[in-house]
């Protein structure tokens, strides 16, 4: 089955640097790839999201890249705010999977 | 809008005993997940339920039962709790199966087996 590697475990950046996050996947199938943003007490939520018909998708700050031939795909965030800190996780799945692998998570700190 | 509601938030039980989670969504989505989350593990299926009066295993099945009691509600059962089953549990529902639909989550009930 698929496995999903997520690096760094924790990071810390000051305000206003970027964030970078990665992901490994293992099943050269996989071709979607979300991520989600986990606050405190509270259940994870998607941000964004990226098909494997493409290798980059932007919503304002926050960018999604993805290499298929490397098999790995990373989450740039931009312009870091305070409200950025939280977990965040990758997931891979393929459209004939009905189930999502997620990785271990990143627990991302926002330095003022 | 409500999305994905869990009941209870919290919950407390001694080893031995049963209790159900409820799930409700009210996307009109086919599809429904429960998960569990532990510390450095990220998140873990424990079964699914790709549309209204079907189930699956997931990766972690043991321990627990589930129930799509219609297109809204899908329940997560445990029989006779264990230390073990101390975790966060998540449900999710997606407009489809197939893998490559977004799910989305409710806020978790955070339970503790003694």
């Amino acid at each position: 089955g698929e496995n999903v590697e997520q690096h760094p475990s924790t990071l810390s950046v000051q305000e206003g640097d970027s964030a970078v996050i990665k992901c490994t996947y293992s099943d050269s199938a996989s071709n979607y790839f979300p991520w989600y943003k986990q606050e405190l007490g509270k259940g994870p939520q998607l941000i964004i999201d990226i098909r494997s018909n493409v290798g980059e998708k932007k919503d304002q700050r926050i960018a999604v890249t993805l290499n298929k031939t490397a098999k790995h795909f990373s989450l740039h965030i931009t312009e870091t705010q305070p409200e950025d800190s939280a977990v965040y996780f990758c997931a891979a799945s393929n459209f004939g999977n009905e189930k999502l692998t997620f990785g271990t998570g990143t627990r991302l700190t926002i330095i003022p | 809008n409500a999305g994905v509601t869990q009941t209870p938030k919290f919950q407390v039980l001694k080893t031995g005993q049963s209790m159900t989670l409820q799930c409700a969504q009210d996307m009109n989505h086919n599809s429904m997940y429960w998960y569990r989350q532990d510390p450095g593990m990220g998140l873990r299926l424990i079964y699914y339920s790709a549309s209204e009066g079907t189930t699956d295993k997931g990766e972690v099945p043991n321990g627990y039962n589930v129930s799509r009691l219609n297109k809204r509600e899908f329940s997560l059962r445990l029989e006779s709790a264990a230390p073990s089953q101390t975790s966060v549990y998540f449900c999710a529902s997606s407009e489809m199966s197939r893998g490559n639909q977004p799910q989305h989550f409710g806020d978790g009930t955070r339970l503790s087996i003694l």
